[in-house]
């Protein structure tokens, strides 16, 4: 049973570029969350989904930034027109969806912008 | 709001010693509380789990507690190697499928051969 995936691992964009980081729940997982960590900073949630909803996007910034979790395929986590300010850790966790349950990350994607 | 704090935030130690991280929350409605591993430029791994109705967890050479109504938790590491070197991340699960997990900034952890 394949763990967490998320590619890319490394990415790199311009500024006003578009980021699009894809995340691959466990198997038999259809609960995400979307996590990031600033630069010296601890990691702060972004975004829950289930497949096709979202659950609570409370720690997502209003402007440039979406995600979805379709029926079919990853999650994605789409950033628009990137600034330097979005260089970041950005990690994926997935869970059965059950209460009590452990949540799982991925390898996370390391953003930069340049 | 929830907050974690851990203390300390950096520590440094001879191989062989045991060694406590601690956790603080404020909010002591919680569902659960993680334990969580991170190694430099990597993932997170998942080191304990204690449910909220759950006092301590243990795993190998870890030893987890959880006093819910003081919001403290505390990782018990024995016998330190320097494979333990990594930062220590607590983080609390409210539950109610909102908000997912609020975590600590961590414990960075040195174990001196």
């Amino acid at each position: 049973n394949a763990g967490v995936m998320q590619n890319p691992r490394h990415l790199v964009r311009r500024r006003g570029q578009e980021a699009r980081l894809r995340c691959s729940p466990m198997k038999g997982h259809s609960h995400v969350y979307w996590y990031r960590q600033l630069p010296e900073e601890g990691l702060k949630f972004m975004v829950y989904l289930q497949k096709e909803n979202i659950i609570d996007e409370s720690g997502m910034p209003k402007e440039r930034f979406s995600a979805e979790f379709p029926k079919e395929g990853p999650s994605i986590l789409r950033i628009q027109q990137v600034v330097r300010g979005d260089s970041a850790a950005y990690f994926c966790a997935s869970s059965p969806g059950q209460l009590f349950t452990e949540a799982f990350f991925g390898q996370g994607t390391r953003l930069t912008v340049v | 709001k929830q907050e974690v704090t851990q203390i300390p935030a950096a520590l440094s130690v001879p191989e062989g010693e045991n060694l406590v991280l601690n956790c603080s929350f404020t909010d002591s409605a919680i569902y659960n509380l993680q334990w969580f591993r991170q190694d430099p430029g990597k993932g997170l791994t998942s080191l304990l789990l204690i449910q909220s109705s759950q006092r301590e967890q243990t795993s190998g050479r870890l030893n987890a507690s959880l006093d819910k109504s003081s919001g403290r938790s505390t990782l018990y590491i024995a016998a330190s190697q320097p494979g333990d070197s990594a930062t220590y991340l607590c983080a609390v699960f409210r539950g109610g499928g909102a908000d997912g997990l609020t975590f600590g900034k961590g414990t960075h952890l040195i174990i001196q051969p």
